[in-house]
């Protein structure tokens, strides 16, 4: 299986300041059909996790623009530009490069 | 608005099998650029994959599950279900499902690495006695 993970796995930041999550993969995950399956997700308390980038850098229907994806083949980041209340949550990301699918195991995003 | 519900008991007895549904409304489980999937949460282990499928009845499963698990899908009913034989404590967590869609290329050879882009609300499933 591909071992996904992340740094920090807590994050404290300041309203309004930029944040940034690092994902690596144990396994390249550019498949042979030239794709990169790895996305994002959002999960805020109490609810279901949410798409927030698909393909490495591309934002979901609805993602506000100070949410960007970037890197390749093993290393991976999500950006968020300046912080906002409502971006308190746990960030996963998730591979489907390779069978079966897996996640990192989250950052907690926390304001200070 | 495409939604998507599970349901089922929360409560299961070890050694048991849990059963779960969801129904899926606002659109239709019939398309090939779809897959179906289930997802699991538990504290311990964080999100996990359990398996996914298509309306044609096309499957994939987390090796780990596969031995005990079963999914199948109901298109008359626009439904898909999930069926977890002999459960252990361990199976407790929130139960997820989820539809699978390749949002940049919308290809149906690439439904099963599709992204996850819209999810139940999630159902707890205890497993005790």
């Amino acid at each position: 299986d591909i071992v996904m993970t992340q740094t920090p796995l807590s994050s404290p930041v300041t309203l309004g300041q930029p944040a940034s999550i690092s994902c690596r993969s144990s396994h390249s995950l550019v498949h042979p059909d030239g794709n990169t399956y790895l996305s994002w997700l959002q999960q805020r308390p109490g609810q279901p996790p949410r798409l927030l980038i698909y393909k490495i850098s591309n934002r979901f229907s609805g993602v506000p623009d100070r949410f960007s994806g970037s890197g390749a083949g093993t290393d991976f980041t999500l950006k968020i530009s300046r912080v906002e209340p409502e971006d308190v949550a746990v960030y996963y990301c998730t591979q489907a490069t390779l069978f079966p699918i897996t996640f990192g195991p989250g950052t907690r995003l926390e304001i200070k | 608005q495409l939604q998507l519900q599970e349901s089922g008991p929360g409560l299961v007895k070890p050694s048991q099998t849990l059963s779960l549904t969801c129904t899926v409304s606002g659109g239709s489980i019939s398309s090939d650029t779809y897959y179906w999937g289930w997802i699991r949460q538990s504290p311990g282990k964080g999100l996990e994959w359990i398996a996914s499928l298509s309306y044609s009845g096309t499957t994939y499963y987390n090796p780990s599950l596969q031995s005990r698990v079963t999914v199948s899908v109901d298109t008359s009913k626009n439904q898909f279900s999930l069926r977890l034989s002999s459960v252990i404590a361990a199976d407790t967590a929130v139960y997820y499902c989820a539809r699978s869609y390749d949002v940049l290329n919308g290809y149906s050879t690439t439904a099963p690495r599709g992204d996850f882009d819209y999810w139940g609300q999630g159902t707890l499933v205890t497993v005790s006695s």
